[in-house]
């Protein structure tokens, strides 16, 4: 696609419940990233993935969070048993190689509301 | 530890006049320091900067680096209600992440 996509835009959700963000690289970005925004704050790294494998997941800040990419280009985020400090935007980002030398375009994000 | 700093926190200016927001870091292995602009929730892509002393301009927007008191300036002359924004500055090391600083809040009033 023109832009990097995330779906859904919002997402409420109960404290507890499991969840699933959405990415759409741009087309033929290898390199694919999550950040996760929350209040006040500027972004911060959670995953990357060159390709289908995730080379660095040490952002994630524990195993309730999970990250695939199957066949290399969409991503899904997946939240188990979401807490209510999981509340943020989460924004994807791609590039066509690794790192921000070869250009960075974030998505739109989705903001995640655990009630 | 890797660090961004931005400055000021937020900021309010009237329409026409010109505001610097600042960034500075302590990045291991420095490539590359980015600014972004950041409306609802999609940060959008303003300069990259790798080199010392070289100003980057766009339209009212202008940007530069300084390597080795290891900061930068955003300057934006001629604000409008449109620049009303968070300036996000980031800074990539040696690694593909990116480290952001919190963001400077411009409001400008008409």
């Amino acid at each position: 696609g023109a832009g990097v996509s995330q779906t859904p835009s919002n997402k409420v959700t109960e404290k507890g419940k499991y969840v699933e963000l959405r990415c759409d690289p741009i087309s033929g970005h290898t390199a694919l990233y999550w950040y996760r925004q929350s209040l006040g704050q500027g972004p911060e790294f959670l995953i990357y993935f060159q390709g289908t494998g995730a080379a660095d997941d040490s952002g994630l800040p524990n195993d309730r969070f999970f990250a695939v990419r199957p066949e290399g280009s969409v991503s899904t985020l997946k939240i188990q048993r979401t807490e209510r400090g999981d509340s943020a935007v989460y924004l994807c980002a791609s590039s066509s190689a690794q790192g921000p030398l070869y250009g960075y375009t974030f998505g739109s994000g989705t903001r995640l509301t655990v009630v | 530890e890797d660090k961004v700093v931005q400055s000021p926190l937020s900021l309010v200016v009237h329409e026409g006049d010109t505001v610097t927001l600042n960034c500075s870091y302590e990045v291991t292995n420095f490539r590359s320091l980015l600014w972004y602009k950041q409306e609802k929730k999609a940060p959008t892509f303003l300069f990259m900067l790798t080199s010392s002393g070289i100003e980057k301009k766009s339209g009212r927007l202008s940007s530069i680096l300084d390597k080795k008191e290891l900061f930068s300036i955003l300057n934006i002359t001629a604000t409008q209600t449109g620049d009303s924004a968070i300036y996000l500055c980031a800074v990539g090391g040696s690694s593909y992440k990116l480290i952001f600083g919190s963001g400077t809040r411009l409001l400008v009033r008409p």
